[in-house]
């Protein structure tokens, strides 16, 4: 069955540093999210993704974040000067459609900020 | 922001039984809700899904509810088994956007 891959499974990084996310979403998605969950907290939605540009973000997708196709296959979120509060596992989904269509989470990048 | 609430953290169940998982919105909007279990260390994955236009969904052992008049939803699990222990999320997405909203989850432990 095709899955939403992730990598790395864990990055720390120190404060200030930026850091890449990659995801390779189900092969023949259209729509692509990421989503992150601060431990203890709910998974929150950060930004959608069709035809390449953003569809919609949220407000924690401030400057210091930003998404990317680079090719046929992966999906990237960079998030330039990392803060300790960026600290979550970010999550990336895709969907066949967008609305009211099923979103396939992958597995996740523990993230931490020291 | 509380628009989903799953307003029991915690679940015991005995293998064999029901499993009841309850949710509830607050947004009017909302007019498609899923569910996910998710084990620790891995993402979400999807179990079922309903629109708002149907009050009742099933596929296999996982049936879900709407009651939109009350903003409530539920997963009835049955008959448990060990294996369905983990945390399970509702989410909703309003009209015209995908994005999902989650509820805080429900940590289903299920015990032989």
């Amino acid at each position: 069955e095709p899955e939403v891959t992730q990598t790395p499974s864990h990055q720390v990084t120190q404060m200030g540093q930026e850091v890449i996310l990659r995801c390779v979403p189900i092969s023949n998605h259209l729509y692509f999210y990421w989503y992150r969950q601060i431990l203890g907290q709910k998974v929150e939605f950060l930004v959608s993704f069709y035809n390449n540009e953003i569809s919609e973000k949220s407000e924690i997708f401030d400057d210091q974040f930003s998404v990317e196709r680079p090719d046929g296959s992966n999906f990237t979120l960079k998030i330039r000067s990392t803060k300790l509060e960026d600290s979550a596992m970010y999550f990336c989904a895709s969907s066949f459609d967008g609305y009211r269509a099923t979103q396939y989470f992958g597995p996740g990048t523990r993230l931490l900020v020291l | 922001d509380q628009q989903v609430k799953q307003n029991s953290p915690s679940l015991s169940v005995q293998e064999g039984r029901i499993s009841i998982l309850n949710c509830d919105y607050t947004n009017s909007m909302f007019d498609y809700f899923l569910w996910y279990k998710k084990y620790p260390a891995e993402g979400p994955t999807f179990l079922i899904s309903i629109s708002s236009i149907k009050d009742k969904n099933e596929d296999g052992r996982f049936t879900v509810f709407l009651n939109k008049s009350a903003k409530h939803l539920s997963l009835h699990i049955v008959p448990s088994q060990p294996g369905d222990s983990a945390v399970y999320f509702c989410a909703a997405s309003a009209q015209n956007t995908d994005k999902l909203i989650f509820g805080t989850g429900t940590r289903l432990q299920v015990f032989p």
